[in-house]
């Protein structure tokens, strides 16, 4: 079964740059399964979808977030990771990295997520 | 693109069964058959309860079914007990652009 772990910094200055890892365990990055995503929380609302890469490099993100938004692999560490640049407030969210299994169009691991603060 | 609709809360005794509708568009649920449930515990990550609208994954109660009608999705929870009190949420794909289209979510609260 796959596993997965957020790292991050927990708390970002505004205007500067987010930047998380995620770890995978039981199965691995340059699978062609899985589309390795990043989903958020804010807090006490609902879930919104980040974006996404293929172990290719291929990438897809939320066009409300393209412009600000990268995601990267690297297959000898078995990890991706998401930067987002120039963040403010409404940045703060729990940040879940997931494997999205293409064919069935689901989300079918999570990390256990990471609270992002956003704040001077 | 708009979220996916969902009611903000659902509730019932034990023992009864509640459904939970999700209402998208023809550009997402009404075009797509890979609609998927989520059931999230506070503190905890989302866990897949349904995908492909109508499948179960192993080791989920089959107290939980999915359906589709048009572009309206539905959660089913019969025989309700105190452990599905939780937060749920839907999803669709959405093609390319939008890819993925999460609703709102639903408050279940158990009487």
């Amino acid at each position: 079964q796959v596993q997965l772990q957020e790292s991050g910094p927990g708390l970002v200055r505004p205007s500067e740059t987010l930047s998380l890892t995620c770890t995978v365990s039981g199965g691995s990055v340059s699978s062609g399964t899985y589309y390795w995503s990043w989903i958020r929380q804010p807090p006490g609302q609902g879930l919104e979808w980040v974006g996404y890469l293929f172990y290719s490099g291929i990438t897809n993100y939320n066009p409300s977030l393209k412009s600000r938004v990268s995601m990267s692999v690297d297959t000898s560490k078995n990890q991706f990771s998401l930067k987002l640049n120039s963040v403010t407030a409404a940045d703060t969210a729990i940040y879940y990295c997931a494997s999205y299994h293409y064919v069935s169009g689901t989300y079918m691991f999570w990390g256990q997520g990471t609270l992002i603060t956003v704040s001077s | 693109q708009s979220a996916l609709t969902q009611p903000a809360s659902v509730s019932g005794s034990p023992g009864q069964s509640i459904t939970i509708s999700c209402t998208g568009s023809t550009n997402d649920v009404g075009n797509y058959n890979l609609v998927s449930w989520y059931q999230q515990h506070p503190g905890k990550a989302p866990k897949v309860m349904i995908y492909e609208v109508t499948k179960r994954p192993s080791g989920v109660s089959d107290r939980f079914s999915g359906s589709k009608s048009g572009n309206t999705a539905s959660l089913t929870i019969s025989g309700l007990q105190a452990e599905d009190e939780a937060d749920y949420y839907c999803c669709s794909y959405a093609g390319s652009y939008s890819f993925s289209l999460f609703g709102g979510g639903t408050k279940v609260t158990v009487l």
